[in-house]
């Protein structure tokens, strides 16, 4: 049962440098989100996609990009990272309405980053 | 924008009934508002959905208003294990959920 799978779970970036967080489900899910939680706040959406080869923005994407070659990974990457991007990252997915047994959000188990 | 209000934080005595509110006034006929929780250090979780009609399962239940423009989380008997930040989400076109910032439970011994 691994469902929503993210790598690494804690990573310590210095100002500038590039990385991807990884993102991986193995419920044949359509849809696929990347949030960032930062402390005592609720979750913001970065990107979305409702299949491969299909994404789209959401509340707060600037300074970051995605991408959607299979349905099953949904990397983000962060080319210069910035302090304001220290938060916690969850990647998500859900199904079609009618694919699944309950329709709803399943999310990984989060990733801690630190920008210094 | 599909936004929900909730109080910043309640309490509850174990044991004893929560109710956990909620507005979506901007709520469209499509939206399904959908209720998650999470734990400390934890990705939020499923706890129950619905469209129109008061939604039961073994976890909670959801009482819509008939205007559907507020609804309320409902949890029977609180237990510690249910102190989490609670979130209020529309579920709009195209699968896009969007949280706030949540209500924070504490439910005292």
């Amino acid at each position: 049962n691994a469902g929503v799978t993210q790598t690494p779970k804690f990573r310590i970036l210095k100002i500038g440098q590039s990385m991807t967080l990884q993102c991986t489900q193995d419920m044949n899910h359509n849809y696929m989100y990347w949030y960032r939680q930062d402390p005592g706040m609720g979750l913001k959406l970065i990107y979305y996609s409702v299949g491969a080869g299909i994404t789209d923005k959401g509340e707060v994407p600037n300074g970051y990009n995605v991408s959607r070659s299979t349905t099953e990974d949904f990397p983000l990457r962060l080319e210069l990272a910035a302090p304001s991007q220290t938060s916690v990252y969850f990647c998500a997915s859900s199904p079609e309405p009618g694919q699944g047994l309950l329709y709803t959000i399943y999310f990984g188990e989060g990733s801690w980053l630190t920008v210094v | 924008d599909a936004k929900t209000t909730q109080p910043n934080s309640m309490e509850s005595n174990e044991e004893e009934p929560v109710h956990l509110p909620c507005n979506h006034s901007t709520i469209s006929g499509t939206d399904y508002i959908h209720w998650y929780r999470q734990l400390p250090s934890q990705g939020p979780e499923y706890v129950i959905h619905g469209l129109t009609s008061n939604v039961n399962n073994r976890m909670a239940s959801l009482a819509i208003a008939e205007d559907r423009k507020s609804s309320t989380l409902i949890l029977h008997r609180a237990t510690l294990r249910d102190a989490a930040v609670y979130y209020c989400i529309l579920r709009r076109r195209r699968n896009q959920f969007y949280f706030g910032t949540g209500t924070s439970l504490t439910v005292i011994p």
